[in-house]
């Protein structure tokens, strides 16, 4: 079975400052790791993933996350909030034994302070 | 960008009624996704769907459900008779490709389904 844990549902952040989302995962065979974002009133947009490869992955707005095995953990980071930043952040998982399915996080909503 | 379009943007439906979410995925993406989100819950998997047929359903997409796409640009999703426990966020979903590692990366702004 596979599931994702998102700790916090709510992060505030200055603008600014670190960005730092967690995402630890609970998978029995290699996983294939994802974030989405979703805006107000929009659809998931997909900010990057890990399949295989470099742990260190670089996504779209400047936001990167690295898989860390030994952790079980594919935190999602950007070194400097921006208004524009606040949204509701997804961590997935998936798994060639999993066919098409995500199994998503229950989500964390980031706010960014003036 | 092309986009998956989503209509309606809120659908409001008496309990017992049937629904249809509709989609139109990218034009020329092969594999189409339904989602849904419950206020306050995580993204839950539907059903996948290519080549005209179901690949994938959750245990989640029962008799209640169905999906077609019967006219090769709408994708659509059907509700045959609405409980209140089918109020959600319906996002529809599209890729070119299927597999895990090309998946879904394009989803539609979603339909917000309310039953009364």
């Amino acid at each position: 079975a596979q599931s994702v844990t998102q700790l916090g549902s709510h992060v505030s952040v200055s603008e600014g400052a670190l960005v730092l989302l967690r995402c630890n995962y609970s998978s029995s065979v290699p996983p294939y790791l994802f974030w989405y974002v979703q805006y107000p009133n929009q659809g998931l947009q997909l900010l990057l993933k890990y399949t295989t490869g470099a742990t260190l992955v670089k996504g779209i707005n400047g936001f990167e996350a690295e898989f860390k095995k030994s952790e079980t953990s594919f935190h999602l980071t950007k070194p400097s909030a921006h208004m524009s930043d606040a949204a509701e952040y997804f961590c997935a998982v998936s798994s060639q034994n999993t066919g098409n399915q995500f199994y998503f996080g229950t989500g964390t909503s980031l706010t960014v302070i003036p | 960008e092309p986009e998956v379009t989503q209509t309606p943007s809120h659908q409001v439906t008496q309990m017992g009624q049937e629904v249809i979410l509709r989609c139109v995925p990218i034009s020329n993406h092969l594999y189409f996704y339904w989602y849904r989100q419950i206020l306050g819950q995580k993204v839950e998997f539907l059903v996948s769907f290519y080549n005209n047929e179901i690949s994938e359903k959750s245990e989640i997409f029962d008799d209640q459900f169905s999906v077609e796409r019967p006219d090769g640009s709408n994708f659509t999703l059907k509700i045959r008779s609405t409980k209140l426990e089918d109020s959600a966020m319906y996002f529809c979903a599209s890729s070119e490709y299927g597999g895990i590692i090309n998946q879904p990366q394009h989803f539609g702004d979603g339909t917000r389904l309310s039953i009364l």
